[in-house]
């Protein structure tokens, strides 16, 4: 079973029109849950830390936010430059070190 | 800054050839990190190092090996390149155990 699931897989999105993608986790000692942005072969640009449930982010037209099992990252009025994958990320403590494991992204799609 | 820079970009080895990817980081990161990415899958950890002279392994170690003997290099051996070493490789660095820089990555095929 994988400790971080994204949803969904891909999403494609009319410029303008918001959307949310979803990071859940199953993982016990949260210790951040990160948001990363990846375009096409390209590495992976950070984005937000969440550390704690209720926490909430923004950069421009995303919004990220946590709760104790998931995250969202909320993109309002998207427009075609946001097209990317989009990657979360769990920091937590398992076997007496902290861990940190990846989901599979959400290839995001914004057409004009 | 140019952050992390990776060398090559691009590679192509035939099984059982060895070869190092380069890192460097020029923003004193203490931490610093090796990926592979495989289509449809998440990031994996090889190997990570918290500072000069030590390194962990990660999740999938097999068939690489790491050194550290600067705060900025942090290179990459593989030895007898396999078919299932076919990824897109990246390093990353962060001040912290927390957000990560990644550099542009390493796309390696082996035939």
């Amino acid at each position: 079973e994988d400790q971080v699931t994204q949803s969904p897989e891909a999403l494609r999105l009319q410029e303008g029109e918001s959307s949310s993608l979803n990071c859940s986790y199953t993982v016990s000692g949260l210790r951040g849950l990160f948001w990363y942005r990846q375009d096409p072969g390209k590495g992976p640009e950070f984005l937000f830390t969440l550390y704690s449930a209720g926490e909430e982010k923004e950069k421009e037209r995303l919004k990220a936010t946590l709760t104790k099992k998931e995250s969202f990252l909320h993109i309002t009025a998207p427009k075609p430059e946001d097209s990317a994958t989009y990657l979360c990320a769990v920091r937590y403590l398992g076997s007496g070190s902290e861990k940190l494991v990846f989901g599979k992204g959400t290839k995001l799609t914004v057409n004009p | 800054n140019a952050g992390v820079t990776q060398t090559p970009k691009f590679r192509i080895l035939k099984i059982g050839q060895s070869m190092t990817l380069q890192c460097t980081q020029d923003m004193n990161h203490n931490y610093m990190y090796w990926y592979r990415q495989d289509p449809g899958m998440g990031l994996k950890l090889i190997y990570y190092s918290v500072g000069a002279g030590i390194t962990d392994k990660g999740e999938v170690p097999n068939g690489y090996n790491v050194s550290r003997s600067t705060t900025e290099d942090f290179p990459l051996r593989l030895e007898l390149a396999a078919p299932s070493q076919t990824s897109v490789y990246f390093c990353a660095s962060s001040s912290r155990a927390y957000e990560q820089y990644f550099g542009p990555g390493t796309r390696l095929t082996v035939t």
